[in-house]
């Protein structure tokens, strides 16, 4: 069974900093990953994905992930932080090996809530 | 404008009154998919759709139900409502499950309370 876990509830960050939000997962072959936010009174928005290719990944926002198979992780990292990116933040994860019409099984983290302080 | 709805945004209901939330998509996606959000538990999927008549089960499906007749729509039912359903749901569609094209657009959300 996939899963995927995202082990802070929350992320506190100075703006300008680096901020990084952890997520690490399990599937049974190569898998696709997501991320996904949402911001406060806002709908969920996807940020990037990683598919196939290059590890790291640049999404929405000056937002990159770099995916690492040997430590099956996905973290999420923006290298300076802004107040307006303080959101709640969920990696999610697709087996695309998965039999039949399984592999449209889409798991996703408990979310990780971002606070970046001015 | 590309999207998805849902209706209703907002529902109060008791115990054991059947319901219908109503989702649909103009991007002509084959994918689509309900979740639930509940906190500390963050997004789960309950039921997806790969395409028309084809519809699976998610990680959380007991207590509902979901058709897909025509690929626009995909409708969550719950047959007899009961307190612990109560939650946030989000419809989301997306051209295809897995490849390039595999990225999820989310409805508005319609948040439901069972008494």
């Amino acid at each position: 069974a996939q899963s995927v876990a995202q082990p802070e509830d929350q992320v506190n960050v100075a703006e300008g900093n680096p901020l990084t939000v952890k997520c690490t997962y399990s599937v049974s072959g190569n898998p696709y990953l997501f991320w996904y936010v949402q911001y406060p009174n806002r709908g969920l928005q996807f940020l990037l994905k990683y598919i196939t290719g290059d590890n790291l990944v640049k999404g929405s926002y000056g937002f990159e992930a770099e995916f690492n198979k040997s430590q099956t992780s996905f973290h999420l990292k923006k290298p300076s932080a802004l107040v307006s990116d303080s959101a709640l933040y969920f990696c999610a994860v697709r087996d695309p090996n998965a039999g039949g019409t399984s592999y449209g099984k889409l798991t996703f983290g408990q979310g990780t809530i971002l606070t970046v302080h001015p | 404008e590309a999207q998805v709805t849902q209706n209703p945004r907002y529902l109060i209901t008791v115990t054991g009154k059947k319901l219908t939330v109503t989702c649909s998509q103009n991007m002509n996606h084959e994918y689509m998919s309900w979740y639930r959000q509940d906190p500390g538990l963050g997004l789960r999927q309950i039921y997806y759709s790969m395409n028309v008549e084809v519809t699976d089960k998610g990680d959380v499906p007991e207590g509902y139900k979901v058709s897909r007749k025509e690929k626009r729509n995909f409708p969550l039912i719950l047959e007899s409502p009961s307190p612990n359903q109560t939650s946030l749901y989000f419809c989301a569609s997306s051209p295809l499950a897995g490849g390039l094209t595999d990225t999820q657009y989310f409805g508005p959300g319609t948040r439901l309370t069972v008494l």
